[in-house]
């Protein structure tokens, strides 16, 4: 079974600098997708990003770009000019190609920006 | 736009007592998932459904029902409420596509206690 791990339980930032997030997958399968969401105090989950496995360009959506690393299986999250409205809990998520019905999540990152 | 509706926020059940949490969304999509998301944990797949009279089982089926008799209601039942089952509920649609640009939409989620 695929497997998502976010190894950083707790992470902090200073407002505007840059910050990465970590995660790592694993997975037998060639073709997936990867995602990042954002879960703010308001519990609502909130798409960040998307990865097609099969693309080597790595996905950017203005401040949040990642780093994919298919051959390691890593898929890590840069936020840069972090604000404060970036506070909150990121899961990486994994979904197999062939099954769109098994989002796997990891268990988490909490981001703190300090002002 | 509502998107997906989840009531209640919050609920309190003894042991052994029977609730079922609502779930609606008024986009028109055809897949409806279930989640459950303990603390420190990402979230697992309790049910889901690929349209209406459709459910099959996720991760973590066991304690659970759900029905799906129209589009846009996927309710979640809890039968014989145990403490294990403490754990905050998302609710999730999607269109139901293969593509990769495939989102899922979530409610803003059920919090259980089960004392």
């Amino acid at each position: 079974a695929q497997t998502v791990t976010q190894s950083q339980p707790e992470m902090s930032v200073q407002e505007a600098e840059t910050v990465t997030l970590s995660c790592t997958y694993d997975t037998s399968e060639s073709d997936y997708y990867l995602f990042w969401y954002k879960q703010p105090p308001s519990r609502q989950m909130i798409l960040v990003i998307r990865q097609e496995a099969y693309k080597q360009q790595n996905a950017t959506e203005n401040r949040f770009s990642v780093n994919f690393q298919k051959a390691a299986k890593s898929f890590s999250l840069k936020i840069s000019d972090s604000q404060l409205g970036d506070a909150a809990m990121y899961f990486c998520a994994y979904r197999s190609a062939n099954n769109n019905n098994d989002m796997r999540f990891g268990a988490g990152t909490r981001l703190t920006v300090k002002p | 736009n509502a998107g997906v509706t989840q009531t209640p926020k919050f609920r309190i059940l003894k042991i052994g007592q029977s609730m079922t949490l609502q779930c609606t969304q008024d986009m028109n999509h055809n897949y409806m998932y279930w989640y459950r998301q303990d603390p420190g944990m990402g979230l697992k797949l309790i049910y889901y459904s690929v349209g209406a009279g459709i459910t099959d089982k996720g991760e973590v089926p066991n304690g659970y029902n759900v029905s799906r008799s129209t589009t846009e209601d996927f309710p979640l039942r809890l039968e014989l409420a145990a403490p294990s089952q403490t754990s905050v509920y998302f609710c999730a649609s999607s269109y139901g596509g293969q593509g990769w640009d495939e989102k899922l939409f979530f409610g803003s989620g059920t919090q259980l206690s089960v004392l």
